[in-house]
């Protein structure tokens, strides 16, 4: 079956420009994650949604950075103003349901981002 | 807060060689543990994972034991394989926390060599 997908693959951007990353979870999972992974570290959080409320969005490192879910469907992250520290790979998980402690998350391929 | 740290790669290794990645973790209440893999042009793929303590996650001859003692979760693997190089993240998610979220390690390269 189909899987998570994110658009685009890549994306170039100059600094200052806004940019909208999306993710297609898998058809009837609930729970969807955005997490951002910098060159040579690890993945960090973002965002948390729950059906199209957005419970824990800790992770979001600044107010240039949003997301929005509708349709308890597609999900798109923005950055506004990217600067060049924004760079790396942004990733979408999406699991089945609630609570989430009891579902694997399943990951899209990621969309890489890199701020000139 | 919670968080991972594992040990830096890059790691080398020939084929058939014993592989252990050290991975340990700081978080209240009880965490679930994995380790996530990510092959060369894929995406990131659950391998194997723990929910409790003393508990053993296994998958494709991989293994690690959920210490709650020694707060560690330490991959091993008897027999490498040119097909395991890959990047391996240990990860955790609960304790003090319930909205799912993963805490991740930095990630170790490891690289088998025929």
């Amino acid at each position: 079956g189909a899987g998570v997908s994110q658009s685009p693959s890549n994306k170039v951007t100059e600094k200052g420009k806004d940019v909208e990353l999306r993710c297609d979870p898998i058809s009837g999972h609930t729970a969807l994650y955005w997490y951002r992974q910098r060159l040579g570290q690890g993945l960090e959080f973002l965002i948390y949604f729950q059906g199209n409320s957005a419970p824990d969005k800790s992770g979001l490192p600044s107010d240039r950075f949003s997301a929005e879910r509708t349709g308890e469907s597609v999900s798109t992250l923005t950055i506004q103003r990217t600067q060049q520290e924004d760079s790396a790979v942004y990733l979408c998980a999406s699991s089945l349901g609630f609570p989430p402690l009891q579902y694997e998350q399943y990951f899209g391929p990621g969309t890489r981002l890199t701020v000139t | 807060g919670n968080s991972v740290t594992q040990m830096e790669g890059p790691v080398t290794l020939s084929e058939e060689a014993f592989l252990t990645i050290n991975c340990t973790y700081t978080a209240t209440g009880y965490p679930s543990l994995f380790w996530y893999v990510q092959y060369p042009g894929e995406g990131l793929q659950l391998l194997l994972k723990a929910t409790k303590a003393d508990d053993k996650g296994s998958n494709k001859g991989f293994e690690a034991t959920y210490r709650k003692e020694t707060t560690s979760f330490h991959l091993e693997k008897g027999s490498v394989q040119v097909s395991d190089s890959a990047v391996y993240f240990c990860a955790l998610r609960g304790g003090s926390g319930n909205t799912g979220k993963l805490i991740f390690g930095q990630g170790t390269t490891l690289q088998v060599k025929p």
